[in-house]
């Protein structure tokens, strides 16, 4: 059985563009969720969906949005990318937010 | 914030116990979970807990009050790839919030 699976690895983007990372959820999870780790601010919460609908999200700026298909995968866009944008960025899937288990992550740097 | 506490850093000999402990908030609490983060890597799911009382996976072992707010997960036997940072969260909502982890090292 696959694992969750994020991409890219990694990206490097300049300020003021915008990028969509991709997460494909493990087959038969239905619940995906998106963080931000960073090494000041740990590990925050973007959003989670569920059967393509949010049923939450975290304290990010309107830069942030995702979306998630028929399929169950999921993708989180950042529009206007800042320095401080950059940062690790994990999914993670679930049947429905119990056991949540991790894709490898994109590393995203803005320069 | 979520006020999920945890300590910073401990270290531990190869072969010891180690036991990390997590304070939250009870309020909407719907689960809480324990993730194994080694540096530059993702985070590995090592437990979820929904209901009281302690649960054993191998060498690892999580509990859990819900009353009192606190959760612990204990390490035994601990190997030189333990060391690493570990991750306590809670679900709210479908929300999961993070502490700011504990890093463990062990010695030989």
């Amino acid at each position: 059985k696959a694992g969750v699976t994020q991409t890219p690895r990694y990206l490097i983007k300049t300020r003021g563009q915008q990028v969509t990372l991709s997460c494909s959820p493990i087959s038969g999870h239905r619940s995906v969720s998106w963080y931000q780790q960073t090494p000041g601010q740990g590990l925050q919460f973007l959003f989670e969906y569920f059967s393509e609908t949010q049923r939450n999200k975290g304290n990010f700026p309107g830069r942030f949005s995702g979306r998630q298909f028929s399929n169950s995968r999921s993708e989180m866009n950042v529009s206007t990318l800042e320095l401080g944008d950059s940062a690790l960025y994990l999914c993670a899937s679930s049947l429905d937010s119990d056991e949540a288990f991790f894709g490898q992550g994109t590393r995203l740097t803005v320069v | 914030g979520q006020n999920i506490d945890q300590p910073t850093e401990m270290t531990a000999t190869e072969g010891a116990i180690v036991q990390i402990n997590c304070t939250y908030q009870t309020s909407g609490f719907n689960g809480l979970f324990w993730y194994q983060q080694h540096a530059g890597e993702a985070p590995t799911f090592l437990s979820y807990n929904v209901l009281d009382g302690l649960e054993e996976k191998g060498r690892f072992s999580s509990f859990l009050s819900r009353s009192k707010g606190y959760s612990y997960l204990l390490l035994k036997e601990l190997q030189m790839k333990d060391s690493a940072s570990y991750l306590c969260a809670v679900i709210r909502d479908y929300k999961l919030s993070f502490g700011a982890g504990t890093t463990v090292t062990v010695r030989a």
